[in-house]
């Protein structure tokens, strides 16, 4: 079965802990995204890759960073530096950027204390 | 800067009736128009995809259309049933392919 998966499902940490979330695809896309949704608000672009070792500042960049190594993967740290962590975060990907179909993993709900 | 707005936020509606969920967005220059699923907890399912050269999509029980001119894109749900309870997410690409996303309409059928 191709698809999106992200791991874990749940998070928690500390403030001022650095954390990763994964994110991996079987579908051969070379675009991969990264959004935090919040409740009550659409989803907002942390970042994007067009390619393996390329990656793109979205919307919200600051406080997160990303590595896109292998084309497969596409993970996502969440830094002490972002002020407001909590949140639900989705990857997705597509075909190539562009006009295309973007298809979403289960998402990793992270909660900071 | 594009906007995309959903309303309204919440609809209740009885199994078996027909239904119309809206998405407005503000610059006409959209290359597409994408529908989500999205069930509580969970992660988003693409519905349809409209390109901006094309006026709507099927897809079993729905239909979406769009409506450059109007800044309006409309997903109807033919013989809604308690199954298709769920946040009905819409987002248009805008010139850089950025993706711009309503803050959706969750939508209760009632058995």
């Amino acid at each position: 079965d191709g698809g999106i998966t992200q791991s874990p499902k749940y998070l928690f940490r500390k403030e001022g802990q650095n954390v990763t979330l994964s994110c991996e695809q079987n579908l051969n896309h070379d675009a991969m995204y990264w959004y935090r949704q919040d409740p009550g608000q659409g989803l907002r672009l942390i970042y994007y890759s067009q390619i393996v070792n390329d990656f793109q500042k979205g919307d919200i960049a600051e406080g997160y960073s990303v590595s896109r190594e292998k084309k497969e993967s596409f993970p996502l740290t969440v830094t002490s530096a972002q002020k407001n962590p909590t949140a639900f975060y989705l990857c997705a990907s597509s075909i190539s950027r562009g006009p295309y179909e973007q298809y979403f993993g289960p998402g990793t709900r992270l909660t900071v204390t | 800067k594009q906007e995309v707005t959903q309303i309204p936020a919440a609809l209740s509606v009885p199994e078996g009736e027909n239904l119309v969920l809206n998405c407005s967005f503000t610059d006409s220059a959209i290359y597409n128009l994408q529908w989500f699923r999205q069930d509580p907890g969970k992660g988003l399912t693409s519905l349809l995809l409209i390109q901006s050269s094309q006026r709507e999509q099927t897809s079993g029980r729905l239909n979406a259309s769009l409506d450059k001119s109007s800044g309006r894109s409309t997903l109807y749900i033919a013989a809604s049933q308690p199954g298709d309870s769920a946040t009905y997410l819409c987002a248009g690409g805008d010139s850089n392919y950025q993706l711009i996303w309503g803050a959706g309409t969750k939508l209760i059928i009632k058995p």
